[in-house]
């Protein structure tokens, strides 16, 4: 099992740019949420993707897009782009089945916007 | 808004004791927590999780206490060893949100030798 893999590890963008990550869930997980985090903060929630549909979105701009496709994966989609977008970019893939369940990251996207 | 925070943002502990890291939350409609280990340059692994209708959870080397009277968490590592050193964070989370996970700023904890 490959766990929750994400792509690229590094990127560095100019400002105004746009930029796409990917995730591919742990397998047999339906739910991918992202996450962005700071340096020296904790992850904060981006939104959360399920059946192709944005089901929750956290506190942050139109800027930040998504997309879910059939196989559970996903993109997170950022336009033009602040120096403040610069983070860690974090995926985590989930079940639905029994309520709540653990939550399994990626290792991140480290985005670096100049 | 309601947030999880922690504590203390570092702790030391020597190699072999036990290390106990803290959590406080403030959502009281929160019921299920997960603590979290993040290593310099990776993603948060899963430690160990706790719902709101238990008040203890031990896994290997590791026990979670959950105290809802006073919205508190902790994380008790047994004989901590070297290979422990990282950012622990706790999230909660609550069954009507749709597991969006709400996490603290972290504890480094760090092991001497």
């Amino acid at each position: 099992d490959a766990g929750v893999t994400q792509s690229p590890t590094h990127l560095i963008k100019t400002r105004g740019q746009q930029v796409t990550l990917r995730c591919s869930p742990k397998s047999g997980h339906d739910t991918v949420s992202w996450y962005q985090q700071a340096l020296g903060q904790g992850p904060q929630f981006i939104f959360q993707y399920y059946e192709e549909e944005e089901r929750q979105r956290g506190n942050f701009p139109d800027r930040f897009s998504g997309h879910q496709f059939p196989n559970y994966s996903s993109e997170l989609n950022v336009n033009a782009l602040l120096l403040g977008d610069s983070a860690l970019y974090l995926c985590a893939s989930s079940g639905l089945t029994g309520g709540n369940t653990e939550a399994f990251f990626g290792q991140g996207t480290r985005l670096t916007v100049v | 808004g309601e947030s999880v925070g922690l504590h203390l943002p570092t702790l030391s502990v020597q190699e072999g004791d036990n290390s106990i890291i803290n959590c406080a939350y403030s959502n009281s409609a929160s019921d299920y927590f997960i603590w979290y280990k993040q290593e310099s340059g990776k993603g948060p692994q899963f430690i160990i999780d706790i719902r709101s209708n238990m008040d203890k959870r031990q896994g290997q080397r590791v026990t979670v206490l959950l105290n809802k009277t006073v919205k508190h968490l902790s994380l008790q590592i047994a004989a901590t060893q070297p290979g422990d050193s990282a950012v622990y964070f706790c999230a909660e989370n609550f069954s009507g949100s749709a597991r969006q996970l709400t996490f603290g700023s972290g504890t480094q904890l760090t092991v001497l030798p």
